[in-house]
């Protein structure tokens, strides 16, 4: 069972339309989730990290959420520059020391 | 600033063949890590560095060996190619290991016949 799915596995949206990418985890102790982006070709760019439930954090059209069991990465009114790969990867306690566990990724095309 | 580097960007093997793949970071951070990228599948962790001179195995260690001989430095070996070790290779660093921010090289292309 993978400890961090993500969904949907691709979303295409219209320029100008809101949505959200979620981001499940079943970790024992969650010591911080982090949000990256990645374009074709390239690593892994961070965005946010998100540390207890309640917490939220915005970036431009981006505003990232913390609950419990899940995270999302809300998009306000996208643009096509928006399009690339979402990944949500988790740190627990007690794993290898600052291991990183990542979901599949969520790709987001934004068509104008 | 150039952050996290990698050398090579993209290299073809012949099954058998050994090489180094070498990242750099200019942050002066503690840790480094060496992650391995395949379609369908999440970024797995094949070794990582806790400091200068010291390494450990990550998710998927086999076929590879690593080291820390300068802070800066992590490189990744791979001494007999396999196929299955045709995949994207990416290098990150980070300050500590307390849920600090990792930060990620551009990758290298690996390719094994």
């Amino acid at each position: 069972e993978d400890q961090v799915t993500q969904s949907p596995e691709a979303l295409r949206l219209q320029e100008g339309e809101s949505s959200s990418l979620n981001c499940s985890y079943t970790v024992s102790g969650l010591r911080g989730l982090f949000w990256y982006r990645q374009d074709p070709g390239k690593g892994p760019e961070f965005l946010f990290t998100l540390y207890s439930a309640g917490e939220e954090k915005e970036k431009e059209r981006l505003k990232a959420t913390l609950t419990k069991k899940e995270s999302f990465l809300h998009i306000t009114a996208p643009k096509p520059e928006d399009s690339a790969t979402y990944l949500c990867a988790v740190q627990e306690y007690g794993g290898s020391q600052g291991n990183l566990i990542f979901g599949k990724g969520t790709k987001l095309s934004v068509k104008p | 600033n150039a952050g996290v580097t990698q050398t090579p960007k993209f290299r073809v093997l012949k099954t058998g063949q050994s090489m180094t793949l070498l990242c750099a970071q200019d942050m002066n951070h503690e840790y480094m890590y060496w992650y391995r990228q395949d379609p369908g599948m999440g970024l797995r962790l094949i070794h990582y560095s806790v400091g200068e001179g010291t390494t450990a195995k990550g998710e998927v260690p086999d076929g590879y060996n690593v080291s820390r001989l300068k802070k800066q430095n992590f490189l990744l070996g791979l001494e007999s190619a396999a196929p299955s070790q045709t995949s994207v290779y990416f290098c990150a660093s980070s300050y500590t290991s307390g849920a600090d921010t990792q930060y990620f090289g551009p990758g290298t292309r690996l390719t094994v016949l």
